[in-house]
């Protein structure tokens, strides 16, 4: 147990739809990190959260957004779902840059 | 920008031989991190082993060990006493420049029988 916990485990939803994927991070840890699993894609950085503030983004699409609440836990939210972001998500965090990014179980999200 | 590249795809080892799984990265920077992620069935991700760029000792986590050759820019992973819970996925990543996010080589997938 890698002290990450995202929830749900498992989303099932149509395209056009729009969910949010939950994540709180390691106790002390300040950065949040949202990475996505495709099977062309292979792993794949979306957005960092350090402390609240957003600090680096990747390859995260206009369609999406997160954000780091002040209690450090994170939100990545999905509007206007394609078949395409059919993945497995992950969170991970970390103290800061350079230490650990330890991951959570990962949600897998599958649209219909 | 930085790269990661494992370039085996599939590999298979015997239960309790020893096992290496090759990574190759290029970057301009200078400190950089560098580690070994493990992602067993249960689509899990482990970190395995972490290795610091300035650091000319090469790290090792009990039957886990890294040959880190800095000017080659390679980052293996040896496996000794091969088990059958190490059957996984394998990713080499790496953290560096003044982005904290891990880039992530497409992974080895590692087979051990028994």
């Amino acid at each position: 147990d890698s002290g990450v916990t995202q929830t749900p485990k498992h989303l099932i939803t149509a395209t056009g739809q729009r969910v949010t994927l939950r994540c709180s991070p390691r106790s002390g840890d300040l950065s949040v990190y949202w990475y996505q699993q495709s099977l062309d894609q292979g792993l794949q950085f979306l957005i960092q959260y350090y402390n609240g503030e957003e600090r680096a983004k990747g390859n995260i699409l206009e369609r999406f957004s997160a954000q780091q609440f002040p209690d450090l836990h994170s939100e990545l939210n999905l509007s206007s779902l394609e078949l395409g972001d059919s993945a497995l998500y992950f969170c991970a965090s970390s103290v800061d840059w350079g230490y650990e990014q330890y991951f959570g179980p990962g949600t897998r999200l599958t649209v219909t | 920008a930085q790269t990661v590249t494992q370039s085996q795809p599939e590999m298979s080892v015997q239960e309790a031989e020893t096992v290496t799984l090759s990574c190759t990265y290029d970057t301009s920077e200078n400190n950089y991190y560098l580690f070994w992620y493990k992602q067993p069935p249960s689509r899990q991700m482990i970190l395995v082993i972490r290795q610091e760029a300035y650091k000319q000792q090469n790290a090792t986590e009990n039957r886990f060990s890294v040959n880190f050759q800095k000017a080659a820019k390679s980052f293996s992973l040896k496996i000794s006493d091969s088990q059958l819970g190490d059957t996984a996925m394998y990713f080499c990543a790496f953290l560096g420049g003044s982005q904290g996010n891990l880039i992530f080589g497409k992974g080895t997938k590692l087979s051990v029988k028994p």
